[in-house]
């Protein structure tokens, strides 16, 4: 199966970017996802990017992936203390039923 | 607005107790997952279903089964809780294929097992 994998921490100052990487092994994955999960809930879809892209943005949310490389990366500019989460990547396949592979999440702290 | 519940968001159990966590969709989405969530592990597939009565397993089902008799409701059920089943369980729901319409959560049970 897929293997995803994320750093598990991040500290970034408020107003400065943080970035965000995950890289993938199988590069046959369709759609490539990030989730934010704030304390005590659920995930929620921030953004996502077809596998044939190079590039989304979204506000203030970039979405980089380079499929030669196996990498997709979140940059998120001006950093707020609500940013302070963890961050998921995930991948969808066509052929698996739509199954998704998570990676480890990256918790992001914020520091005013 | 895709809704996804589960039952209870707190729980707490004794060793060798039978635990039932259940989960609802009001989309109509054919697939349903189970994950449990730890530090550092990132989230773990238990199991998920893309029917009625049908049923797949995940990463690690071991300790764990799934019942899905009506589309819109999910159960994953411990048959004898052990202290290693303490965790965060996420249910997750999403249409059959791939698509933009992505996977929606419920909040989260946690289970701690006693």
């Amino acid at each position: 199966g897929e293997d995803v994998e994320q750093s598990l921490f991040l500290s970034v100052r408020e107003g400065d970017s943080s970035v965000i990487n995950c890289t993938y092994t199988d590069s046959s994955s369709t759609y490539l996802y990030w989730y934010k999960q704030e304390p005590g809930a659920g995930l929620q879809l921030l953004t996502y990017i077809f596998s044939n892209m190079d590039m989304k943005q979204d506000q203030r949310l970039t979405v980089l992936l380079n499929k030669k490389d196996k990498h997709l990366s979140l940059r998120i500019a001006d950093t707020q203390t609500g940013d302070s989460a963890i961050y998921f990547c995930a991948s969808s396949f066509v052929c698996s039923g739509n199954q998704f592979y998570f990676g480890t999440g990256t918790s992001l702290t914020v520091i005013p | 607005d895709v809704k996804v519940t589960q039952s209870s968001r707190y729980l707490v159990k004794r060793t060798g107790e039978k635990v039932f966590l259940e989960c609802v969709q009001d989309m109509d989405h054919e697939n349903m997952f189970w994950y449990r969530q730890d530090p550092g592990l990132g989230l773990r597939l238990i199991y998920f279903s893309y029917d009625v009565k049908m049923k797949e397993k995940g990463d690690i089902p071991e300790g764990y089964s799934v019942s899905r008799e009506k589309k819109e409701r999910f159960s994953l059920i411990l048959e004898s809780a052990s202290t290693n089943q303490t965790s965060m369980y996420l249910c997750a729901s999403s249409l059959l294929a791939p698509s933009t319409d992505t996977q929606y959560f419920g909040p989260g049970t946690r289970l701690t097992v006693l």
